[in-house]
């Protein structure tokens, strides 16, 4: 399987630019996508394959790399932003990162 | 408007079966496939099994593999997910969920909870 590496925990203050990064065991190309989950809700897709912003999310989300590099970065970070954060490759069969907490200060 | 709605979960006893259920609407099901994703309490998100568009296809993770059974009713719009053999690591949230290059549309999920 291919493992997905994120850091666990960000906190940052509102109107800040902030990345959250996922390193992959492998190469999985430009096969990675980033979610958005909420406390007691269901995922949401914000990036796909890499850098395509989902529609209707804001542009203030972006995604970026290749290979086995890759981040999301949110600019501005606004109060609504306080999520968990999730890359997901599909590559191969698809695997998580475990997730990056972010708490908007 | 994509909504997904799954049904047919709650307790189960260790060993037994579970049958849960997606209905989908808003799109044209035949045309996707789909999948299962989980979370178990306080845990981060594990694909589970994806069919495709057709059903002719099926995809599972190890640890399901010869227990669990992705189907789907391109008819009646409708996911299924058969759990057979159930243990107590299988205790989580299932989601259904479309498939076009990532995950796109999620359903609300289901508590699957296997306990004595």
């Amino acid at each position: 399987d291919t493992v997905l590496t994120q850091s666990p925990a960000l906190a940052v203050s509102p109107g800040e630019r902030v990345t959250i990064s996922c390193r992959a065991s492998e190469s999985v190309s430009t096969l990675m996508h980033w979610y958005q989950q909420k406390p007691g809700q269901q995922p949401t897709l914000l990036i796909y394959l890499a850098s395509n912003l989902e529609s209707g999310v804001p542009a203030r989300f972006s995604g970026s790399g290749s290979g086995t590099d890759f981040t999301l970065t949110i600019d501005p970070v606004e109060a609504d932003d306080t999520a968990t954060y999730y890359c997901q490759q599909s590559w191969n069969d698809p695997t998580f990162g475990s997730g990056t907490k972010l708490e908007i200060k | 408007e994509v909504q997904l709605v799954e049904s047919g979960g709650g307790l189960v006893q260790p060993g037994r079966s579970m049958k849960l259920s997606c209905a989908a609407s808003g799109f044209t099901f035949s045309n996707y496939g789909m999948a299962w994703v989980r979370q178990a309490p306080t845990k981060g998100l594990e694909w589970v099994a994806t069919i495709s568009y057709d059903g002719s296809s099926t995809y599972y993770r190890d640890s399901v593999k010869g227990r669990f059974t992705i189907s789907r009713d391109n008819a009646k719009s409708t996911l299924y997910l058969q759990m057979n053999s159930l243990r107590s690591e299988d205790t989580a949230t299932y989601y259904c969920t479309r498939v076009e290059d990532a995950f796109d549309y999620w359903g609300q999920g289901v508590m699957v909870t296997v306990s004595s």
